[in-house]
């Protein structure tokens, strides 16, 4: 059982560039979740997927879109990467479809946009 | 959703136990409290959920106050690897978790 993983584990992109950030599950969860985390700071949700075929916007969602491939994998892209977006991204996924289950949460991806 | 203050750090000797406190005063009735933590920049990792009740696990124990204004959660018997952001939150009508800052606890040799 792998549980969330995440890749890649580092990138560094230009401003301007886009990339997309790729998430999987093998917990059979319906939920999903991406997270972005600045220096010093708390984790802050970006989007989320309550069901296979259902996403929907967190706190701060402006830059991002995001894919519910199927139920394993969600996908989050930056169309045009600016250095406001330089932090770490976490995906999580969790049971249930209203989020009130503990949620599973991968490595991380370490984001740089010069 | 209800807001949560915690100490921004503490420091606790490694086998004694860590008491974490949070207060969330603004608590509704059917909200939940989770704890999760963060070991050094990986990702959080859930540690335990209650509603009014005490709860324990393998992990840790949280006791909730009567008024459910405020929690604590016990380390029985901490060691270094506890050292972590802690992070206590109130899980609002929306389901969605609302990461603070949390405490950062510290155990020490």
């Amino acid at each position: 059982n792998a549980g969330v993983t995440q890749t890649p584990k580092f990138q560094v992109l230009k401003t301007g560039q886009s990339m997309t950030l790729q998430c999987a599950q093998d917990m059979n969860h319906n939920s999903m979740y991406w997270y972005r985390q600045d220096p010093g700071m708390g984790l802050r949700l970006i989007y989320y997927s309550a069901s296979e075929g259902t996403t929907d916007k967190g706190e701060v969602p402006n830059g991002y879109n995001v894919s519910r491939l199927n139920k394993r994998e969600f996908s989050l892209r930056l169309e045009s990467a600016a250095p406001s977006q330089t932090s770490v991204y976490f995906c999580a996924s969790t049971e249930g479809a209203r989020g009130d289950y503990e949620q599973y949460f991968g490595p991380g991806t370490r984001l740089t946009v010069t | 959703d209800a807001k949560t203050t915690q100490p921004t750090s503490m420091d606790c000797a490694e086998g004694r136990a860590a008491n974490l406190p949070c207060n969330h005063s603004t608590i509704s009735g059917n909200e939940y409290v989770y704890w999760y933590r963060q070991i050094h920049s990986q990702g959080p990792q859930y540690i335990i959920h209650g509603l009014k009740n005490n709860e324990t696990n393998e992990m840790a124990s949280l006791i909730i106050t009567e008024d459910r204004k405020s929690s604590t959660l016990i380390l029985p018997h901490a060691t270094l690897r506890d050292t972590a952001v802690y992070y206590c939150i109130v899980l609002g009508s929306n389901y969605k978790l609302t990461f603070g800052k949390g405490t950062l606890l510290t155990v020490n040799p």
